[in-house]
């Protein structure tokens, strides 16, 4: 079975450092990994996503996520954090295989809540 | 335009009433999704239709009906619901593709009383 761990439920930077926030999966293949964001009571928003093809993947408001299949890991990156960075993150996996018994079936992880402080 | 709305984004409500929450796409994205998401949690899937037809029930209780009335819009029938049902409902849409990008709404809060 599919599973998704982020390290660190809260995380907080400074104003302008780096961001990383960690998630590892676990599946006998690998799936599809997506981070999404979740501003305060707002929807999910798609930062990125890997489906197959350059290991290294930008997304939208400067993030990037790395898909490393010997760590089984997709960690996201941003080189300088800004106030309006803060929100909830998460990294979700998806199925590989087609069909309706797994359409839609998004596997969450806990969510990590960065902090950005002035 | 990827856009999911939905309406009301605010519902208060008695365990003896009944309300819906409503969704609508215009993507011509052919699956569409119901998550439920508690407070500093991640969304937890309730229901899939794909092509219009109920797909997966994630063992959801029966005071939670779902309709799908074309491929654009998507509702969800509440009756009878407990206070703990309280949350924030995610109505989502995507292709019916392995990878393909999942859309999120605004989302619904529901606060049962």
């Amino acid at each position: 079975a599919q599973s998704v761990t982020q390290l660190g439920s809260h995380v907080s930077v400074s104003e302008g450092a780096l961001v990383l926030l960690r998630c590892n999966y676990s599946s006998s293949v690998p799936p599809y990994l997506f981070w999404y964001v979740q501003y305060p009571n707002q929807g999910l928003q798609l930062l990125l996503k890997y489906t197959t093809g350059a290991t290294l993947v930008k997304g939208i408001n400067g993030f990037e996520a790395e898909f490393k299949k010997s760590e089984t890991s997709f960690h996201l990156t941003k080189p300088s954090a800004h106030m309006s960075d803060a929100a909830e993150y998460f990294c979700a996996v998806s199925p590989l295989a087609y069909g309706s018994s797994n359409t839609g079936k998004l596997i969450f992880g806990q969510g990590t809540t960065l902090q950005v402080k002035p | 335009d990827t856009e999911v709305t939905q309406t009301p984004k605010h519902l208060v409500m008695g365990m003896t009433n009944k309300k819906s929450l409503k969704c609508e796409q215009h993507m011509g994205h052919r699956a569409m999704y119901w998550y439920k998401q508690k407070a500093k949690k991640p969304p937890e899937l309730m229901f899939v239709y794909s092509y219009e037809k109920l797909s997966i029930n994630e063992s959801v209780p029966s005071r939670f009906s779902p309709e799908c009335p074309n491929s654009s819009l998507l509702n969800l029938h509440l009756h009878a619901l407990q206070p703990e049902d309280s949350a924030l409902y995610l109505c989502a849409s995507s292709q019916e593709v392995p990878g393909n990008t999942i859309y999120f709404g605004e989302g619904s809060w529901l606060t049962v009383v």
